[in-house]
């Protein structure tokens, strides 16, 4: 199970891009990177999913390197209501225990 | 379509008390998870159920126990409630038990406090 390091808090003003990256050294060739998303008081929502180079959906992009040791989150002209945790989970499809939240990074968008 | 659905919203139990939080999904998923998330920390598996009849125990099942009761409903019990497992309580549902790759939808948590 590949570990993922993350810090664990951002701060971060309204407009502006936010990149939050998460390492994980020890990625298999057969994992996925995937990011959720948590709002006070809410369960986690899944924000982006990718295996190599970039994604980008309508809420943000995730960039993998060639090495895919790390990852970065890109949260593009953030707002007070994307002032939330972010987790970052690597594993493998098919393999169900993989699923591990960590503590996540904690964004706080200021005015 | 309400997605995955919890009850009670919120819990105060006495040591020793016993209570089940239930779980509804409509979204005709075959897998549901219970997890717990402590203050300022990530979620934890409690258990899972890859489909319906089946159900197996994640990372922190001592002190639980579960039903798939159908499809749709996967309840989580308390037998004797302990400080120790104050708590949010969220359940979750995916398409299928394929890991990180397949999407996992929660509900909004149940927070439970045992005095």
């Amino acid at each position: 199970l590949a570990k993922t390091t993350q810090p664990i808090s951002m701060d971060s003003y309204e407009g502006q891009e936010v990149n939050i990256t998460c390492s994980h050294n020890n990625i298999a060739t057969n994992d996925y990177i995937t990011w959720y998303q948590q709002f006070p008081s809410q369960g986690p929502r899944f924000i982006i999913q990718g295996y190599k180079t970039k994604v980008t959906n309508e809420v943000a992009s995730l960039f993998i390197p060639a090495d895919r040791k790390s990852s970065t989150l890109s949260l593009p002209r953030v707002s007070l209501s994307d002032t939330a945790v972010y987790y970052c989970l690597v594993g493998v499809s098919g393999g169900y225990n993989k699923l591990i939240f960590g503590a996540g990074t904690r964004l706080a968008v200021h005015p | 379509n309400a997605g995955v659905t919890q009850t009670p919203k919120f819990q105060v139990l006495k040591t020793g008390q016993s209570m089940t939080l239930q779980c509804a999904q409509d979204m005709n998923h075959n897998s549901m998870y219970w997890y717990r998330q402590d203050p300022g920390m990530g979620l934890r598996l409690i258990y899972y159920s890859a489909s319906e009849g089946t159900t197996d125990k994640g990372e922190v099942p001592n002190g639980y126990n579960v039903s798939r009761l159908n499809k749709r409903e996967f309840s989580l019990r308390l037998e004797s409630a302990a400080p120790s497992q104050t708590s949010v309580y969220f359940c979750a549902s995916s398409v299928s038990l394929a890991g990180v790759t397949d999407t996992q939808y929660f509900g909004p948590g149940t927070r439970l406090t045992v005095l």
